[in-house]
């Protein structure tokens, strides 16, 4: 079954340091999605791209957070300056166009901003 | 999007049938309803979705009434395996592929042995 990898799983930061999540949707996908989980929370919204280019994003994210597809296969969340409270479980997820099969979420990566 | 309420948690035991019910009272005509199922420390996985009546594939059933203001989970058969949160999300496919998922809190169901 195909699958969305994440990379790292885990992630230890100082406040104020960059990170960068990576992520390999499935191949024959065109739709990218970022999520995130704090801990004990809901499932939440950051952003949605599609055609090489932002197609929604959430209040959550602001002018610290960006998005890239830099070669075609991956799919990445930068943020530049993180704070405690960026501290979560973030999910890369891809889908078909229209949704009809589902969106497939990867594992996650496990920020933790010390 | 529609809102959508189901029960908190639920407990079942090994062998029996699993019902979770969702009330979405203002699902528009193009929203379909899809469930995930999530692990602690994992992301949402797909399980199934549907418009209107029932669907079922190898892993549950969905069953929407005629005015789809509800719609019912059913997961044959529970084993400890399927201890997780579920959650019932209501929303429109559109051509653009780009809808976002809302999730809500989902129900915590817990499978004893």
């Amino acid at each position: 079954e195909p699958e969305v990898t994440q990379t790292p799983s885990h992630q230890v930061t100082q406040m104020g340091q960059e990170v960068i999540l990576r992520c390999v949707p499935i191949s024959n996908h065109l739709y990218f999605y970022w999520y995130r989980q704090i801990l004990g929370q809901k499932v939440e919204f950051l952003v949605s791209f599609y055609n090489n280019e932002i197609s929604e994003k959430s209040e959550i994210f602001d002018d610290q957070f960006s998005v890239e597809r830099p070669d075609g296969s991956n799919f990445t969340l930068k943020i530049r300056s993180t704070k405690l409270e960026d501290s979560a479980m973030y999910f890369c997820a891809s889908s078909e166009a229209g949704g009809r099969t589902g969106y497939t979420f990867g594992s996650g990566t496990r920020l933790t901003v010390v | 999007l529609a809102k959508t309420t189901q029960p908190i948690s639920m407990d079942s035991y090994e062998g029996q049938e699993v019902n979770i019910t969702c009330s979405h009272n203002n699902i528009a005509t193009n929203d379909y309803i899809t469930w995930y199922q999530q692990f602690p420390s994992q992301g949402p996985r797909f399980i199934i979705q549907g418009y209107k009546t029932k669907v079922t594939n190898e892993v549950a059933s969905l069953f929407i009434p005629a005015d789809r203001k509800s719609s019912t989970l059913s997961l044959p058969r529970v084993s400890l395996s399927d201890t997780a949160v579920y959650y019932c999300l209501v929303g429109a496919l559109g051509s653009g592929g780009y809808n976002k998922l809302i999730f809500g809190a989902g129900t915590r169901l817990a499978v004893h042995p």
